[in-house]
């Protein structure tokens, strides 16, 4: 069975901490993603990486920096949270090339007070 | 203007009905995919089909089965008798080929997706 998995599933953090959020796939996929979800917006893409040390910025990239040391773990930093950084963050990993589906994290529900 | 519209925001039926679930779309591309996933209680988004846009012929799995319209932009969802482990989140996305960035990694375009409940 294919996995990705997100390190926490529910979060805490109090504003201006750094906070990092971890995702790892055993899949071999080139690409991940880092994906936040909130009422009413969808899925919004944070940022992608499509190999190791390769990122691009999302729509919405904003408050966030990732880091891709090694092929299977994606890693997303909030320098400084901040209140409107409260929301579900999910990890996504797919096949490099062609349109291929894109496998999911259970997701990490991160409160910032 | 959103690229993947999803503008029923939630949707609640009583087992056994049937219920269908409505994407539009936007694009300029000619080559491009659409998707449904779905997201349970638990969280993780969960695959359900990939279409792309040369292939119009509606497909049936078991109690889903989806109905792809070029001409209208549209790509539904019905399920057929609903059970109450249906209820979830449900997103139709969008992968379009002029969004191909560096490498090749394509990303989907979310809508803001369904909530249907089914009532035992």
């Amino acid at each position: 069975d294919v996995k990705v998995t997100q390190s926490s599933r529910y979060l805490v953090k109090r504003t201006g901490e750094k906070v990092f959020l971890e995702c790892v796939q055993d899949m071999d996929h080139e690409n991940m993603f880092w994906y936040r979800q909130d009422p009413g917006l969808g899925l919004r893409l944070i940022y992608f990486s499509y190999d190791v040390k390769m990122k691009e910025k999302g729509d919405i990239p904003e408050g966030y920096s990732v880091s891709r040391e090694k092929k299977e773990r994606f890693s997303l930093i909030l320098e400084s949270a901040s209140t409107n950084q409260t929301s579900m963050y999910l990890c996504a990993s797919k096949q490099g090339g062609g349109h291929t589906e894109a496998f999911f994290g259970q997701g990490t529900r991160l409160t910032v007070v | 203007a959103q690229k993947v519209t999803q503008a029923q925001t939630e949707i609640s039926v009583v087992e056994k009905e049937d219920v269908t679930l409505d994407c539009v779309y936007e694009t300029r591309d000619t080559t491009y995919y659409l998707f449904w996933y779905k997201q349970p209680p638990s969280g993780e988004l969960v695959f359900l089909i990939r279409r792309n846009s040369f292939d119009e012929q509606n497909e049936i799995s078991g109690r889903y089965s989806w109905n792809f319209q070029k001409s209208t932009s549209s790509f539904n969802f019905t399920i057929t008798a609903s059970q109450v482990v249906d209820s979830a989140v449900y997103f139709c996305a969008l992968s379009e080929f002029s969004r191909i960035s560096s490498g090749s990694a394509r990303q989907l375009t979310f809508g803001s997706g369904t909530q249907l409940t089914v009532l035992p």
